[in-house]
């Protein structure tokens, strides 16, 4: 069975630019999460997406959004880059039908600098 | 979410068993204690999890207290690719399904030849 796969694994970009990631969960997962670490405040949650529908979201600004489509595949977008949004970006996948007794996998990420 | 507590490093010796802690003291009820690993650039690795038994697996075993306010993860034969960042989450449910993990900052876990 493959992995989460994250397309693309590094990315460029200058300030003022919008970018999109994208992530492939594992077959029959529903569930997508997207997840931004530095190194100044570690993991932190973006948002999750079920059934092409956010479920939850976290404490990011309007400029970090995101979709799902029918086959579970996700995308998400920075619009107006800023230097403070190089980051390693990770997508997490899963079933998504239980509460918290489920397994998260990670794709291995989108390093994303912006210059 | 309930806040964890991990040391920010640690050693071990190859071959030993590496014994990484955890506190989590305001755990509630229906709260798994979830351990994920992350190798330099890399995304994180699911471990184990468990509410309030004792859990092992082919991987590692995961001791809960009896309280359920601290755990200790055991690597019973570290090598030198166990060298990574361990994360200790304790995971609630928002709404049904929801799925969202809170990362502290991990130990540092540095196996030594």
């Amino acid at each position: 069975k493959a992995g989460v796969t994250q397309t693309p694994r590094y990315l460029i970009k200058t300030r003022g630019q919008q970018v999109t990631l994208s992530c492939s969960p594992i077959s029959g997962h529903r569930s997508v999460s997207w997840y931004q670490q530095t190194p100044g405040q570690g993991l932190q949650f973006l948002f999750e997406y079920f059934s092409e529908t956010q479920r939850n979201k976290g404490n990011f600004p309007g400029r970090f959004s995101g979709r799902q489509f029918s086959n579970s595949r996700s995308e998400m977008n920075v619009s107006t880059l800023e230097l403070g949004d190089s980051a390693l970006y990770l997508c997490a996948s899963s079933p998504g039908t239980e509460s918290t007794n489920e397994k998260l996998f990670f794709g291995s990420g989108t390093q994303l600098s912006v210059l | 979410d309930a806040k964890t507590t991990q040391p920010p490093s640690m050693d071990c010796a190859e071959g030993r068993a590496a014994n990484l802690p955890c506190n989590h003291s305001t755990i509630s009820g229906n709260e798994y204690v979830y351990w994920y690993r992350q190798i330099h650039s890399q995304g994180p690795q699911y471990i184990i999890h468990g509410l309030k038994n004792n859990e092992t697996n082919e991987m590692a075993s995961l001791i809960i207290t009896e309280d359920r306010k601290s755990s200790t993860l055991i690597l019973p034969h570290a090598t030198l690719r166990d060298t990574a960042v361990y994360y200790c989450i304790v995971r609630v449910s928002i709404i049904q399904g929801a799925q969202k993990l809170v990362f502290g900052q991990g130990t540092r876990l540095t196996i030594n030849p």
